[in-house]
């Protein structure tokens, strides 16, 4: 089976930088993606890793170690209109087409 | 351009009624996929479309669940006999292929509640 974890709920101040961090396993690991979800609204896409390192938009940040089966998300110059939930995804390519999700890091920018 | 699209976005019904909600993806995109959402919880799957053929029903949780794409565009997802545990948010997302790194785009939901 996969086993997604992300912390629950992190704070952080505005203007500053928070990292959520999102580990997984997976045998068919075939990409890994980050969403931002407000409260009822839709997942709204943010980043997508397949290969090793960083990839760098704008305030946003995603990195993955595929042997440490481990990505964050950085998320710089927080803004109050960040706190939402961020949900880390991974296909696993024995498991088709679909992401399995982990719970979601509720993240809250107090002023 | 228009996103993903869904109907109704709400829905309340009672126990034992059947419901079907509605996607429309975006025009073009082959595949489509239905998860259900517990408040407080990262969306779950249920199934997925490759145009008009449903390629993976492995997260369905019971045979009350059935879903369609008749034509390889919009998609239905039916509940029958609907049970109080039903209670979620219903998302369908689209995506321009399968696979690759193609993200899925997500409409906004239909919320669920079994009284």
């Amino acid at each position: 089976g996969q086993n997604i974890d992300q912390p629950t709920e992190m704070t952080a101040t505005e203007g500053a930088i928070v990292q959520i961090n999102c580990t997984y396993q997976t045998s068919g690991f075939n990409g890994l993606f980050w969403y931002q979800q407000h409260a009822g609204e839709a997942p709204t896409f943010l980043s997508y890793n397949v290969l090793d390192g960083l990839e760098e938009k704008g305030r946003f940040s995603s990195f993955l170690s595929r042997s440490k089966g481990y990505s964050y998300l950085l998320l710089k110059e927080l803004q109050m209109k960040d706190s939402a939930s961020y949900l880390c995804a991974v296909r696993d390519r024995n498991y088709g087409q679909n992401f399995v999700f982990g719970p979601g890091t509720r993240l809250s920018v107090l002023p | 351009g228009a996103g993903v699209s869904q109907s109704p976005r709400y829905k309340v019904a009672k126990r034992g009624q059947d419901v079907a909600l509605r996607c429309d993806p975006i025009s073009g995109h082959v595949s489509l996929f239905w998860y259900q959402q517990a408040l407080g919880q990262g969306p779950e799957f249920l199934t997925y479309f490759q145009n008009e053929a449903q390629l993976d029903k492995s997260g369905l949780p019971s045979d009350r669940f059935f879903a369609e794409r008749p034509e390889g565009s919009v998609s239905t997802l039916k509940i029958q006999r609907t049970q109080q545990e039903d209670s979620a948010v219903y998302l369908c997302a689209s995506s321009p292929s399968s696979g690759g790194p193609y993200e899925q785009y997500f409409g906004p939901g239909t919320r669920l509640t079994v009284t």
